[in-house]
């Protein structure tokens, strides 16, 4: 079974420019999470997509943030315009069972992003 | 509101020692308790978690933690270290408002291991 994949693994962008990062879930996975850490601070979450709803969206920074899910499959997190603060990594996770409590999120390998 | 306190935000072992990482975790209602590690350029990995079963949880690659509630800890344990534990490590607790599962987490604990 293929794990939470995410693209790119690397992105280097100019202040101002504008970044798409994408996610693709475990399959069969309803719920998707985006999280972010900053460096030096703790992973932070972003929003929540059930299926292709968008179920909690507490954690986005501000509205140049903008995070979209395709018929409940793959999700992007569009950066525009970017600004230096908003250079981190971003993780991807996924979970199987909507209202689980306590059950396992299934993190990617994250972005790695940098603003200059 | 939950929160999750890890003391350390580097410790060092020799390779054989007691591997001890600290969580303390603030909620309200009981929680629900995650370790997740982190190696070099790679994703977040469960290692164990609490979900009000037994107290002592046991994990991947010999780490177990125990939950204790009225020391609100939840502190990572593993009793010979080895090289390939050198990693970071979060503590997380599921916060429960709105009905749905986002993770707290800590600001993670970064191992090494020397020889």
């Amino acid at each position: 079974e293929a794990g939470v994949t995410q693209f790119p693994s690397h992105s280097v962008i100019e202040k101002g420019q504008t970044v798409t990062l994408r996610c693709d879930p475990i399959s069969g996975h309803d719920n998707l999470y985006w999280y972010r850490r900053v460096m030096g601070k703790e992973i932070k979450f972003l929003l929540h997509f059930v299926k292709e709803s968008k179920q909690d969206e507490s954690g986005m920074p501000n509205n140049r943030f903008l995070a979209e899910r395709t018929g409940g499959t793959y999700s992007t997190l569009k950066v525009q315009p970017a600004e230096l603060e908003d250079s981190g990594v971003y993780f991807c996770a996924s979970s199987q069972e909507i209202g689980g409590f306590g059950e396992t999120q299934y993190f990617g390998p994250g972005t790695r992003l940098l603003v200059l | 509101a939950q929160s999750v306190t890890q003391l350390g935000s580097h410790v060092s072992v020799s390779e054989g020692a007691l591997v001890l990482l600290r969580c303390n975790y603030s909620s309200s209602v009981p929680p629900y308790l995650f370790w997740y590690v982190q190696y070099p350029n790679q994703g977040l990995q469960l290692l164990l978690k609490y979900t009000s079963a037994a107290t002592l949880v046991k994990g991947i690659n010999g780490f177990e933690a125990e939950f204790k509630k009225s020391e609100t800890s939840f502190h990572l344990t593993k009793p010979s270290a080895h090289m390939s534990d050198a990693a970071e490590y979060f503590c997380a607790v599921s916060d429960l408002s709105g009905g749905y599962n986002k993770l707290i987490f800590g600001a993670g604990t970064r191992l090494a291991v020397h020889p």
